[in-house]
């Protein structure tokens, strides 16, 4: 049973390039959801939390849709540095503090 | 200096073997998690506590056992390792005062392997 499932990857865009990444999640009761980087061989930190009503952050924009238990993370004017692996991750229920991470989807931004 | 700290950062084990992975913390939280990454796959979490009292079980806990020192150390034994407990482990804190909503802060990972 796949609970999160993301875009298979990897994506491979040059510098200044818009990408985005979609995410879908199996479980109707998830109440938080968040974006978090990984860097190759480092661990997971947060990039962003997902509010229903989207929410931005520089070149960073994050969408909920909750009927479709969709997610969304658009990157614009793709840097060098945020080639990475972006996890999409949900709380596992109502009420629950355990979360579940997708497979996560690897960005390769070139010069 | 890390917040959360990880020791060994990388171990290599032979099958039967028993060995402890540790985690510490100086950011004051309450909640520790240990979780496992394989390669391909999303992270999977092993055990879970929310103070030192408190002990979970997460979704893949078999083959392992904790234990929660004090508020800040919590480790993660395979009681006798198997190859396919070959993985990087990640410890996790969280402060426990956001409701759901809270970030998870993860240390740098141990690298294991098991022969």
């Amino acid at each position: 049973r796949k609970e999160v499932e993301q875009d298979p990857g990897p994506f491979n865009v040059p510098e200044g390039a818009t990408v985005a990444f979609n995410c879908t999640y199996s479980n109707s009761a998830s109440q938080s959801f968040f974006w978090y980087r990984q860097d190759c061989r480092k661990e997971p930190k947060l990039l962003m939390s997902v509010y229903s009503s989207g929410n931005e952050d520089g070149r960073f924009t994050a969408q909920l849709n909750r009927a479709s238990q969709y997610i969304s993370l658009l990157i614009r004017d793709s840097k060098l540095s945020d080639s990475a692996t972006y996890l999409c991750v949900v709380n596992s229920g109502a009420g629950s503090y355990q979360l579940t991470f997708g497979k996560g989807t690897k960005l390769s931004v070139i010069p | 200096d890390a917040d959360v700290t990880q020791t060994p950062r990388n171990r290599i084990t032979k099958t039967g073997k028993r060995i402890m992975l540790e985690c510490s913390q100086t950011k004051g939280h309450d909640r520790m998690y240990w979780y496992r990454q394989d390669p391909g796959l999303g992270l999977q979490l092993i055990y879970y506590s929310f103070d030192v009292k408190d002990i979970n079980k997460g979704e893949i806990s078999d083959g392992y056992s904790v234990s929660r020192q004090a508020q800040a150390k919590f480790s993660l034994s395979l009681e006798s390792a198997i190859p396919n407990q070959t993985a990087l482990y990640f410890c996790a804190t969280s402060a426990g005062d956001k409701g759901v909503q809270e970030t998870q802060y993860f240390g740098p990972g141990t690298r294991l392997l098991v022969l």
